[in-house]
């Protein structure tokens, strides 16, 4: 019941393009969802958080959606860079944030010009 | 403000032998947490410790341990190696312990032989 579902394992956009990628979950008590960005040889960053009260929210060309009653959410990238080209991970935790972070796989995103 | 630091960045040992990895959390950050990261799994919470005692777990084998002092550094002890501990394992510090406010550390990449 813990698990973050992220799809897909891999991305190949055109630059300019749109990248788009899914999580679900099962824990509905599940109440703080960030999306974090790796380059190779780094930690993962923090870019866009959402709370479940917001169906969207939007920091540039990141937007987070969300959808509660379907237990989803989905990262859009808009107008898609090279310097996007890393590996992003949906996340989930409980009671604000506080609780341990429940990680999605992954996914590689690759933007190509 | 220096950023999590986390030593050795590379370390190889064969089965059987233990490790200790170390973290050094951004000034004034109390809580620290950490993560195994492998290609599989993708980001694996192991536990967080603030102010000296850990706060949260994770579902990983007693071989697997950790401390902090009272300078909130951290390391993380690895005993009886097996293949299967290869991974980067991932260092992340905050104020209080919230996801939102979570920096993660470069990583030290460990190799079981």
């Amino acid at each position: 019941q813990q698990q973050v579902k992220q799809s897909p394992q891999s991305l190949i956009v055109q630059k300019g393009g749109i990248s788009i990628i899914n999580c679900a979950y099962e824990n509905t008590a599940f109440d703080y969802f960030p999306w974090y960005q790796q380059f190779p040889g780094k930690g993962p960053a923090l870019l866009i958080a959402i709370r479940p009260d917001v169906s969207e929210k939007k920091e540039g060309r990141f937007t987070i959606s969300f959808n509660k009653s379907a237990k989803q959410f989905s990262l859009h990238i808009m107008d898609s860079q090279p310097g996007d080209s890393a590996t992003y991970f949906c996340a989930a935790s409980a009671v604000g944030g506080y609780q341990k972070v429940t990680f999605g796989t992954g996914t590689k995103l690759q933007v190509i010009p | 403000k220096a950023g999590v630091t986390q030593t050795p960045r590379y370390l190889i040992k064969t089965r059987g032998q233990q490790v200790t990895l170390s973290c050094s959390p951004i000034s004034g950050h109390r809580s620290v947490s950490w993560y195994q990261q492998t290609p599989g799994q993708g980001l694996q919470f192991l536990f967080e410790y603030f102010s000296e005692t850990q706060r949260n777990k994770g579902n990983f084998p007693g071989r697997f341990s950790g401390r902090q002092f009272s300078n909130s550094r951290s390391e993380m002890n690895v005993s009886t190696l097996e293949l299967g501990d290869s991974a980067l394992y991932l260092c992340a510090s905050s104020v209080s312990g919230r996801a939102l406010e979570q920096f993660f550390g470069p990583g030290t990449r460990l190799t079981v032989l």
